[in-house]
C-alpha cells in the first residue's frame, strides 16, 4: 500500500527552465509534507516542508504547493540549475507521530 | 561527530548469518529512526526510537529484525539469520527535540550501511 505516490521515475529538464516534481498521497490523516534531495553515493538531505494549513512555502528557487482536496503538492524549482541533478523524494507525517512515509522518488537532470 | 555515522558502510554476508548495523546520530538529537532503501525506490521505516523508547516497530518485516537504543544515543539494528531479500541499503537518521512543542518532522540521514547477502 503506498501512500505516497511519485508517478514520474525521471524528469530532464534544460538549465534556466522550471522543473516541476510531482507528488500524490492516498492519507488523509497526513498534515505535514516535505521534500528531500540525494546525490548518488550520499543520504537524502532535507530540501524544503510544508503544513497542511498552508497551500505554498517558498524558500529562494524552491516553492512548494499543496492541494489538500486533491491530495497532491508539487515542488517546483525556477530557475533549475545542473546542480539541482538528483533524485527527489517527497515524504509525509501525521502531526503527533515522527514516522515520514517516503515517495519512490523522481530524478531530476538538468542539461546544459 | 558533525552528522550521522554509520557502520559498516559495506556489508556482504552469507545467508543465515546474523548481521549487526550500527548508527551513531547527531549529538543532543533526541529521536532516531531506521529505514530500509531497495534500489529505485525511497526509503521505507522500520522503527523508530525517542529516547531509548522504542515508539513504533510497525515496519520491521518480521522477527529476525530486531532494534535497540539503551542508552538513548547510539541504536544497533540486528538481522538473524539474514535472507537474500534482505539485502538492501539501510539507513539511520535523527531530528531534533521539537522547537516550541511543534515537530518540524526533519530527519538527518547517514550515507547508509548496504547490506548484500549472498
Amino acid at each position: 500500500d503506498q501512500q505516497v505516490k511519485q508517478n514520474s521515475p525521471s524528469l530532464s529538464v534544460q538549465e534556466g527552465r522550471i522543473s516541476i516534481l510531482n507528488c500524490d498521497y492516498t492519507n488523509s490523516m497526513f498534515d505535514y509534507f516535505l521534500w528531500y534531495k540525494k546525490y548518488p553515493a550520499e543520504g537524502p538531505t532535507f530540501l524544503i516542508s510544508i503544513s497542511s494549513i498552508k497551500d505554498k512555502n517558498e524558500d529562494g528557487r524552491f516553492t512548494v504547493f499543496l492541494n489538500k482536496s486533491a491530495k497532491h503538492l508539487s515542488l517546483h524549482i525556477v530557475p533549475s540549475q545542473p546542480g539541482d541533478s538528483a533524485v527527489y523524494f517527497c515524504a509525509a507525517s501525521r502531526y503527533n507521530t515522527d514516522k515520514l512515509i517516503f515517495g519512490t522518488g523522481t530524478r531530476l537532470q538538468v542539461f546544459p | 561527530g558533525a552528522g550521522v555515522s554509520q557502520s559498516p558502510r559495506y556489508k556482504v554476508t552469507k545467508r543465515g548469518q546474523d548481521v549487526a548495523l550500527r548508527c551513531d546520530p547527531i549529538s543532543g538529537h533526541v529521536s532516531l529512526y531506521w529505514y530500509r532503501q531497495a534500489l529505485g525506490q525511497g526509503p521505507e521505516f522500520l522503527t523508530y526510537f525517542n529516547y531509548e523508547a522504542q515508539q513504533d516497530k510497525s515496519g520491521l518485516p518480521n522477527d529476525r529484525f530486531s532494534a535497540e537504543r539503551p542508552e538513548g544515543s547510539i541504536s544497533t539494528l540486528t538481522i538473524q539469520r539474514t535472507e537474500q531479500r534482505d539485502s538492501a541499503m539501510y539507513r539511520c537518521a535523527s531530528s531534533p527535540p521539537p522547537s516550541g512543542g511543534t515537530n518540524t518532522g526533519e530527519l538527518f540521514f547517514g550515507e547508509g550501511s548496504r547490506l548484500t547477502v549472498l
